[in-house]
């Protein structure tokens, strides 16, 4: 069964805390993305990586970056959390450079108090 | 970026009706795809339509593609209360292969 396994299911942290989200995929997938979900918006794309070390910004980049030091593992990173950070984050995987299926995490439920 | 509108945003039904959701790009495809959400769960791919005036099926669901490729439509007949979820239509465009997502339009089935 392919597997995208996300770190935490529920977190809590402060304002101005550094947060690490890590994200890890068993399928070698070369693509990995993570989005952000707030009610309404639908699912947004803060950052994307298509290989180990390249990564690419997404719509709402701004606050976050990410790292790619091994293929199966995605991370993304909230410098300074602030309060509007709050959200849904979903990681996800696909094969290659062509428009294939992209299998999601169980997703992050961040809160910043 | 990519432009995607999908409508309705919700959507209540009895039991048995039918349901279908839009979704319209302001650029040609290249191709689609369409996603289910569970409440609380995460998204699950459902299908992906390549060519020009596509219709797929799966059990209750139909699928099309415009013959401009530039929308699509779902279109769940008698709805049942496994249905609920939101579905999201996905995009690529070009060369394109990251997925942008549609609002979602959210199914509430009442029994």
């Amino acid at each position: 069964d392919v597997k995208v396994t996300q770190s935490s299911r529920y977190l809590v942290k402060r304002t101005g805390e550094k947060v690490f989200l890590e994200c890890v995929q068993d399928m070698d997938h070369e693509n990995m993305f993570w989005y952000r979900q707030d009610p309404g918006l639908g699912l947004r794309l803060i950052y994307f990586s298509y290989d180990v070390k390249m990564k690419e910004k997404g719509d709402i980049p701004e606050g976050y970056s990410v790292s790619r030091e091994k293929k199966e593992r995605f991370s993304l990173i909230l410098e300074s959390a602030s309060t509007n950070q709050t959200s849904m984050y979903l990681c996800a995987s696909s094969r290659g450079l062509g428009y294939t299926e992209a299998f999601f995490g169980q997703g992050t439920r961040l809160t910043v108090v | 970026g990519q432009q995607v509108m999908q409508i309705p945003q919700y959507q209540h039904v009895q039991e048995g009706e039918d349901f279908t959701t839009y979704c319209n790009s302001s650029t040609t495809l290249s191709n689609i795809q369409w996603y289910k959400q569970r409440p609380g769960g995460h998204p699950v791919f459902l299908i992906q339509l390549v060519k020009s005036g596509e219709v797929k099926k799966q059990k209750r669901l139909t699928f099309q593609f415009g013959e401009a490729k530039k929308n699509s439509s779902l279109h769940i007949t008698a709805t049942q209360t496994t249905d609920v979820g939101t579905y999201f239509c996905v995009l690529a465009s070009g060369g394109s292969y990251i997925p942008t997502f549609g609002r979602g339009t959210s199914l509430i089935v009442h029994p």
